[in-house]
């Protein structure tokens, strides 16, 4: 069955500091793997679409199917990073599977 | 404005008073979702559906019905709610998946307490 993992239910970066975010999923095929993101108070929004290629605010996510892994990055963390980010797969096209979160706190 | 718009957004019900859950989008969207976000479990998907009057099963789809009679509704319905669906409920739509820009639009969402 399809899945998406990530193992990191929270995760705190001072300022400044590099951040990953991990995320692994499990997926007969080719992938379309998102990243989402909930910052406080806002409704949850796509950050970025392995697809697109697009870098958002400074992250980027790379796929490695190797590894089934799209782990998002972002070379120095700013404190309005600080929101809750899900990996999502999109299934067969139709529907989607979202891991279960990371909180990332970025501390100033 | 662009939007997705849910009503209610809190509710507390009893167990077996069956309620929906409106849900409707301005953007001409053909896809639409209802998830749950439960802690530590993340988003679950509970219906989809490609276009109107297609319907489908996400993951955890137990327990609710859905509806799309027209493009820009697609209410979420509990004909007979039980407390482990207490959760909050997010809708969501797309113009489509395939294109790089396709993108879901969220709902604020609703907190659904069942007792």
């Amino acid at each position: 069955a399809q899945r998406v993992t990530q193992p990191e239910k929270l995760l705190s970066v001072f300022k400044g500091a590099p951040v990953e975010l991990k995320c692994n999923y499990s997926y007969s095929g080719s992938p379309e793997l998102f990243w989402y993101v909930q910052y406080s108070r806002q409704r949850l929004q796509l950050l970025l679409r392995h697809i697109s290629r697009e870098s958002i605010k400074g992250f980027t996510a790379d796929l490695n199917k190797g590894e089934t892994s799209f782990h998002l990055k972002k070379p120095f963390a700013q404190e309005e990073d600080s929101a809750m980010y899900y990996c999502a797969l999109l299934n067969y096209g139709q529907n989607f599977v979202f891991g279960p979160g990371t909180r990332l706190s970025v501390l100033p | 404005e662009a939007q997705v718009t849910q009503n209610p957004r809190y509710l507390i019900t009893v167990t077996g008073k069956k309620l929906t859950v409106t849900c409707s989008q301005n953007m001409n969207h053909e896809y639409m979702s209802w998830y749950r976000q439960d802690p530590g479990l993340g988003l679950r998907q509970i219906y989809y559906s490609m276009n109107v009057e297609v319907t489908d099963k996400g993951d955890v789809p137990e327990g609710y019905k859905v509806s799309r009679k027209e493009k820009r509704n697609f209410p979420l319905i509990l004909e007979s709610p039980s407390p482990n669906q207490t959760s909050l409920y997010f809708c969501a739509s797309s113009l489509g998946l395939a294109a790089a820009t396709d993108t879901q639009y969220f709902g604020p969402g609703t907190r659904l307490t069942v007792l």
